[in-house]
């Protein structure tokens, strides 16, 4: 089966950095894809990767790694705005989407 | 503002009733989606659209019904609802098979 893992839930301080993390097994692999879900709002595209290496957008970068099957994302100069749940979904072979159950991030002062 | 547009916002319904949930673009995108989210599952697909006359089932399509009769629009109906169909849904749509999704606001709907 297809599955995709990430960390349900994670803390961090304002101002800091964070990794959150995102493993997956799939029927193959057409690039993968990072949103931010604020609560009681619609998932927003973040940043999308298909081939190795890191993508940096201001304060957020990704990473991807198809030879083991992970990604992450980096949050630097962490925001109170940035308290969200981020969602790791992959395209498959089938250019089918593949969703994890997302990540929620407390940020703290 | 171009985007996609869902209605109602939010709606409680009583179990059995008949239900269409609307999701309108105006992006001109081919493929279309609807999802329900509920909380520690992340978003399950239900129905999607490749392009207008054509449909396929997600992961989790009983109890619901789709038509794609245009490129704009992709209603969503709960022939007759029942409770565990409680949760948000969210259409969805993209341009190309690597493109994002584009989500709507969504709808918060309720079965009692």
């Amino acid at each position: 089966g297809q599955n995709i893992d990430q960390p349900t839930e994670m803390t961090a301080t304002e101002g800091a950095i964070v990794q959150i993390n995102c493993t997956y097994q799939t029927s193959g692999f057409n690039g993968l894809f990072w949103y931010q879900q604020h609560a009681g709002e619609a998932p927003t595209f973040l940043s999308y990767n298909v081939l190795d290496g890191l993508e940096e957008k201001g304060r957020f970068s990704s990473f991807l790694s198809r030879s083991k099957g992970y990604s992450y994302l980096l949050l630097k100069e962490l925001q109170m705005k940035d308290s969200a749940s981020y969602l790791c979904a992959v395209i498959d072979s089938n250019y089918q989407l593949i969703w994890g159950a997302g990540t929620k991030l407390i940020i703290k002062p | 503002i171009a985007g996609i547009t869902q209605a109602p916002t939010s709606q409680i319904l009583a179990a059995g009733r008949r239900m269409t949930l609307r999701c309108t673009q105006d992006m001109r995108h081919n493929a279309m989606y609807w999802y329900r989210q509920d909380l520690g599952l992340g978003l399950r697909l239900i129905h999607y659209s490749n392009t207008a006359g054509t449909t396929g089932k997600g992961e989790v399509p009983d109890g619901y019904s789709v038509s794609r009769a245009n490129t704009d629009d992709f209603p969503l109906t709960l022939a007759s609802a029942v409770p565990s169909q409680t949760s948000v849904y969210f259409c969805a749509s993209r341009d190309s098979d690597n493109s994002p999704l584009h989500f709507g606001n969504g709808t918060r709907l309720t079965v009692t």
